[in-house]
Parts: structure tokens; sequence; C-alpha cells
């Protein structure tokens, strides 16, 4: 079975300009999940997909980043414009199905982003 | 408030000992869920085990072993017999289902070096 895949691997870009990093969830998982990993801390959920629906943005800064997962599969998370404190590793996990605080995510490589 | 605590930040032990990471964890929930992924160089997150707050009985898989005790609100993970392949970022994670959301919310990691 094929993990989650995410690309590109690594960015740098200058702040102002923006970003998009792309994951594609394993195949027949509902709920996606993209999470921020600054260095030396634990990863910090940025948005929640149940198919193609938000289920939780709230830790989303709504002013520079945006998500969709158009089709209920693959997702794309933007930033515009980026800012120097956006330097981390963008995370995508994936889970089967939404019991409820029950599932294990499974994670891919992650994209690190630098912004100079 | 924090939900998880790691406060082992960095611990290094010589190839066959054994090594204890705590996690404490903070919830007001009855019903949640405890996690432990290990992040290795590579930088993918690796599920190692999920526990539900009924399940007391500590398990052990291989070197791995865990130790949750909800008296001290606490998860400990041991491994026995460290090898060098075990060194890596070690989370611990709780998730809380009355959050409506599948959140995972986690700590600031514990690096382990196992030096040959």
């Amino acid at each position: 079975e094929a993990g989650v895949a995410q690309s590109p691997r690594y960015k740098i870009i200058e702040k102002r300009q923006s970003v998009a990093f792309w994951c594609n969830p394993i195949s027949g998982h509902a709920t996606l999940y993209w999470y921020q990993q600054i260095l030396g801390q634990g990863p910090k959920l940025l948005i929640q997909f149940q198919n193609n629906g938000v289920v939780d943005d709230s830790q989303l800064p709504k002013d520079r980043f945006s998500a969709e997962r158009l089709k209920g599969v693959d997702s794309t998370l933007k930033i515009q414009p980026a800012k120097l404190e956006d330097s981390a590793v963008y995370l995508c996990a994936s889970s089967p199905r939404r019991l409820r605080g029950s599932n294990e995510q499974f994670f891919g490589p992650g994209t690190r982003l630098t912004v100079l | 408030a924090q939900k998880v605590t790691q406060a082992q930040t960095e611990i290094s032990v010589v190839e066959k000992e054994d090594v204890t990471l705590d996690c404490v964890y903070e919830t007001r929930d009855t019903t949640y869920y405890l996690f432990w992924y290990k992040q290795p160089p590579s930088g993918e997150l690796v599920f190692l085990i999920r526990r539900n707050s009924f399940d007391e009985q500590n398990e052990i898989s291989g070197r791995y072993s865990w130790n949750f005790q909800k008296s001290t609100s606490s998860f400990n993970f041991t491994i026995t017999a460290s090898q060098v392949v075990d060194s890596a970022v070690y989370f611990c994670a709780l998730s809380e289902p009355g959050t409506g959301a599948n959140n995972l919310f986690f700590g600031t990691g514990t690096r382990l070096t196992v030096i040959p």
C-alpha cells in the first residue's frame, strides 16, 4: 500500500512570495490533515478535511493560508504571502475513517519550507 | 495550557541500555486517546501505539513497552536493549473526541540518541 505522498520535499522562497504544497493521501482514506512543525516543536494541526469538507480550521491563519480538497482526494495548502515565521515542515496525514479520536494518522514525508 | 508535556528534551544512552521516555498529559475528557510516534532523521512520523483512556493495561511489543497510568496522567514509553536505529525524536500525542474532530495534540518531543 502506497503511503502519503507530498511534494515538493523542499522549498526556499523569499518573504512575501507565494508557495503551494501538494498532498495525496493513502487511497480510500477519507480524512486528511495538514500540520505545521516548527523546528524543535511538535506538529500543530492547521486544518482537517473529511472528504472534501473542512472539519476544523481553527488554527489556520486564514489571512495568508488557504487549503482545499476539491474532489475529496488530494489536497493543496497555499501560503500567500509568506512570512519568515512560516519557515517549518508542513506535514500531511490521512486516516481511514472518522471514528472520533481513535484513528492513527499516517504521515507523509513533509515539505520543508524556508522563507528568507 | 499544554495538553501534552514531554519534559525530557534530549536523552543519550549507550547501545543495549534501557531507556524510558516520559509523557504527561492533561485533559478534562473522560474518553481520550494517547499515541506515540517516532520521527527518524528522514522526517516522516511513524505510528507506534494508540491507547484509549479505558484501557490501562500495559503493552509490550518486542523491545517496546508502554506504561499508562491514569492516576498520574502519564503514558511512558520504554525501549529495552536500545539500538542505534532507535535514534529519533519521539512524540507523545493526545486526541480528545469531545472536540468533535480527530485532532492530535503533540508534545514537544524527546530526541533520543543511541551511541554505539
